[in-house]
């Protein structure tokens, strides 16, 4: 079993739709990070918090608004999506922020725009 | 040219064979990271090393910081192997946290 979990696990959504990914992980880690992946590609970087606040946002389109509550949940909220934006979205954690952090990966939501 | 290259792109294994992936790569780093993912999507992390040579199961992991390579060894292959394997290096002077990403060997081990 994962020690970072991700909710739901598949979404269908409208180009209309609001809705919202969700991360929690219970580990005492205190940076959290959303990434994108589409098939056959390394996941790419969107967003990192660290201590809760943003510390990095890879340039990622306003339709995408993270948001991170408290030290264990991580949320994106996800508005008026493009079809380009179908993919899976993986969060993951690690002690503190750093490159040389081992960082522990959700299963994923994968994600179908229509 | 990416800056992290791994190789092969596809291997295809019999149960038993010992496996080597490759990954080299062009920047300095703080760190290497080796990466498992299955077709399910979710991702695990196997090493970090930052120099020498790691251990775990029948996995082994070995950096040369000098060469800027790093393989990832299985030895008796099974079937249960079966996954892509991605290396992804922390880069000095990169965003903190940010992973530069190497594109992934898909292996396949037939029983």
């Amino acid at each position: 079993d994962t020690e970072v979990t991700q909710t739901p696990k598949h979404l269908v959504m409208g180009m209309t739709n609001k809705k919202s990914l969700k991360c929690e992980q219970h580990m005492g880690h205190r940076a959290m990070y959303w990434y994108k992946q589409k098939a056959k590609k390394p996941p790419e970087l969107m967003f990192v918090y660290s201590y809760e606040k943003l510390s990095i946002n890879e340039s990622v389109p306003s339709r995408f608004s993270p948001e991170c509550p408290n030290s264990s949940l991580l949320n994106l909220h996800l508005h008026a999506l493009q079809p380009e934006d179908s993919a899976l979205y993986l969060c993951a954690s690690s002690q503190d922020l750093g490159s040389n952090q081992p960082q522990h990966f959700g299963d994923g939501t994968r994600l179908s725009i229509l | 040219k990416n800056e992290v290259e791994q190789s092969p792109q596809n291997l295809t294994a019999q149960e038993g064979e010992f496996i080597t992936i490759n990954c080299s790569y062009s920047v300095g780093i703080s760190a290497l990271h080796w990466l498992q993912q299955h077709p399910g999507g979710g991702i695990v992390s196997l090493f970090m090393l930052s120099s020498g040579k790691k251990k775990h199961g029948r996995l082994i992991a070995t950096i040369n910081i000098q060469e800027k390579h790093s393989s990832l060894h299985i030895t008796a292959s099974h079937p249960r192997d079966s996954a892509v394997y991605i290396c992804a290096v922390g880069h000095y002077g990169g965003s903190q946290g940010n992973l530069i990403f190497g594109k992934g060997t898909k292996l396949s081990v037939k029983p």
